[in-house]
Formats: C-alpha cells, sequence, structure tokens
C-alpha cells in the first residue's frame, strides 16, 4: 500500500469551480511535490515544497495554487482553470538531502475541467 | 542540460517471455541518480529502483534485472518471464546529485508494455 494518499481520486469541475486537492504522507518526508500528467506523457513537475516552505514553481499558472499547511499535508488549490488543465495530478514526497531522496508517488487525482 | 530516451515506445509481448526496456540519458553532470518506475493503469507511479551514477553494478530482483553502463549512458531493464500484471507505462528518469537542481527529475516519454495471456 502507497504511504502517500491523495484525495479525492476523481474530481469534476466547471471553469467558474473553486476546489481543493489535498494529499498526505506519513513518512516523515520533509520534501513535497505536486506534477502535472497528461494522457501518454510523462509527469511534469509544477511544484516543490522543501521544510514547507516552496522551493521550486515551475512557472505554474496562477490559477493553481499550492500550500502545505504541515509536513505532512499538501494541498493544492484550483480556480479558474481551463478545459486543457484536465490531467491526473500526483503528489510525491521524499527525504531531503543528498543520497536519500527517491520519490514517492500517490495514486493521483484525475481532474476534469468542464 | 538533461536528457532521457525512451526508443521504445510500445511494446507487446505474450506472458512468459523475456523483455527489455531501453533507457539512454544525457547529463554533464558527475554525479546523478536514475530511476525506473512502474505505472499501472490506477495511475500510481511505483518506485522500483534507484542507482548511483558510481555504482555500476547490476541488480536483480526477482524477475526485475537492470544493467547500467556508464560507457554507454544506458540503464536497461529486463523482465524475466513477463506476467499480466507486469502491463503497465515504464518510465526511466534522472536527476542531477544536488545543485540547484536539486529534487527535479527529468523523466523518459515512457514505454507502454502489454503482456497478453
Amino acid at each position: 500500500d502507497t504511504e502517500v494518499t491523495q484525495t479525492p481520486k476523481h474530481l469534476v469541475m466547471g471553469m467558474t469551480n473553486k476546489k481543493s486537492l489535498k494529499c498526505e504522507q506519513h513518512m516523515g518526508h520533509r520534501a513535497m511535490y505536486w506534477y502535472k500528467q497528461k494522457a501518454k506523457k510523462p509527469p511534469e513537475l509544477m511544484f516543490v515544497y522543501s521544510y514547507e516552505k516552496l522551493s521550486i514553481n515551475e512557472s505554474v499558472p496562477s490559477r493553481f495554487s499550492p500550500e502545505c499547511p504541515n509536513s505532512s499535508l499538501l494541498n493544492l488549490h484550483l480556480h479558474a482553470l481551463q478545459p486543457e488543465d484536465s490531467a491526473l495530478y500526483l503528489c510525491a514526497s521524499s527525504t531531503v538531502g543528498v543520497g536519500t531522496d527517491t520519490q514517492y508517488f500517490g495514486p493521483g487525482t484525475r481532474l476534469t475541467v468542464l | 542540460a538533461q536528457k532521457v530516451t525512451q526508443a521504445q515506445t510500445e511494446i507487446s509481448v505474450v506472458e512468459k517471455e523475456d523483455v527489455t526496456l531501453d533507457c539512454v540519458y544525457e547529463t554533464r553532470d558527475t554525479t546523478y541518480y536514475l530511476f525506473w518506475y512502474k505505472q499501472p493503469p490506477s495511475g500510481e507511479l511505483v518506485f522500483l529502483i534507484r542507482r548511483n551514477s558510481f555504482d555500476e553494478q547490476n541488480e536483480i530482483s526477482g524477475r526485475y534485472s537492470w544493467n547500467f553502463q556508464k560507457s554507454t549512458s544506458s540503464f536497461n531493464f529486463t523482465i524475466t518471464a513477463s506476467q499480466v500484471v507486469d502491463s503497465a507505462v515504464y518510465f526511466c528518469a534522472l536527476r542531477f546529485a544536488g545543485g540547484t537542481s536539486y529534487g527535479k527529475l527529468t523523466f523518459g516519454q515512457g514505454t507502454i508494455l502489454t503482456v497478453h495471456p
């Protein structure tokens, strides 16, 4: 069983809706990641949090707003999304430190924007 | 710049056949890590292996084995006696071991493996 959990598994939203994706890990990791994956493509990094601080933002549009309220939780707030934002959103976590930071992924949230 | 190439877009085999998934990488870094992940239809990326650039020892884990060759910049993955449950997309990935690229994985395009009964 994965130790990174994501909710919800599926989400359908309209372009005017506000929704949030949640990710939780209980492995004691202090780095957490959001990826976006389109069909038949590899995951694309969106954000990285290290020690609850945003350390990497891959020029993601402001309609995606990440939040890391504590070391175990990672949220992705969604607002005014476009149909092209429909994708699988994956969360991952890892330790912080060279040589130990293998990323472990959650099951993902399949997002459909109508 | 880093690059990972998985030349095989799709592979189809019959159960019990052996299959090798190729991965070729490019990097100017002297210290890096290579990974393989499996993504079944459910969507989750499952970590399979991490290999350090200074460790060229091949590895075997049950039916899985990995051949790392720095001379050819390749990190190939072989499944022996394939099973239907091996059907998935397999990603090879590369990461620089430090600096400002810390934590960022460079993925290949993935290889779709289908194992038929």
